[in-house]
């Protein structure tokens, strides 16, 4: 199975400063068709988990500007340029190129 | 709009059975390949298994803890996805989510408690 690891487990930050969490996947999440399979989540408090991300950089429809992704193979990152209160909950990332699609352990993240 | 409807979560005693239903609406069901995420309680997000679309053969793929204990199953005709649990055990307690796709909306899961 393809282990994803997130960086850090919990994130503490100031309203309108970053934001950056890390997530590594034990193989590489390049297919074949040039794609990258890594998906980021946000889970609100008593919600289900919502898209951010998809693809390693896509923003999905909606989802605010402050939001952004990068990386490539291995190596991922969540960044979000200036955090808001409607930001908190745990961001999780996911890997979609090999079954079974496995989840990071998530990222908790609280404003100070 | 995608609209993912779970339920028939509930109590159960370790050893029981239980099925779930995911009724989709919104998008062309039976083109979807369906999944099924659990998260226990406190816990993080865990792939439970998929079915294929008719067309693409309507297999199935699980998790390696599923161990023969459960089935995805679907019915095109009533937009719904099943998940039949069976030999339930305490570490199956969990809210269980549908996925119609990894960018589309997720249902409000149905919650799942083992416990004698």
């Amino acid at each position: 199975d393809i282990v994803m690891t997130q960086t850090p487990l919990s994130l503490s930050v100031t309203p309108g400063q970053p934001a950056s969490i890390s997530c590594k996947s034990s193989q590489s999440l390049l297919h074949s068709d040039g794609k990258t399979y890594l998906y980021w989540y946000l889970q609100k408090p008593g919600q289900p988990p919502q898209v951010l991300i998809y693809e390693v950089s896509n923003r999905f429809s909606g989802v605010p500007e402050r939001f952004s992704g990068s990386g490539s193979g291995t190596d991922f990152t969540l960044k979000i340029s200036r955090v808001e209160a409607e930001d908190v909950g745990v961001y999780y990332c996911m890997q979609s190129i090999q079954l079974p699609r496995t989840f990071g352990q998530g990222t908790k993240v609280e404003i100070k | 709009e995608v609209q993912l409807v779970e339920s028939g979560g509930g109590l159960v005693k370790p050893g029981e059975s239980l099925r779930l239903s995911c009724a989709a609406a919104g998008f062309t069901f039976s083109k979807a390949w369906m999944t099924w995420v659990r998260q226990g309680p406190g816990k993080g997000l865990e792939w439970v298994g998929r079915i294929r679309s008719k067309s693409d053969g309507g297999t199935t793929d699980y998790a390696a803890f599923v161990k023969g204990r459960f089935i995805i199953s679907r019915d095109d005709s009533q937009n719904t996805v099943y998940l039949q649990m069976t030999s339930l055990k305490s570490e199956d307690t969990a809210v269980y989510y549908c996925v119609s796709s990894w960018t589309a909306p997720w249902g409000q899961g149905t919650l799942v408690t083992v416990s004698s």
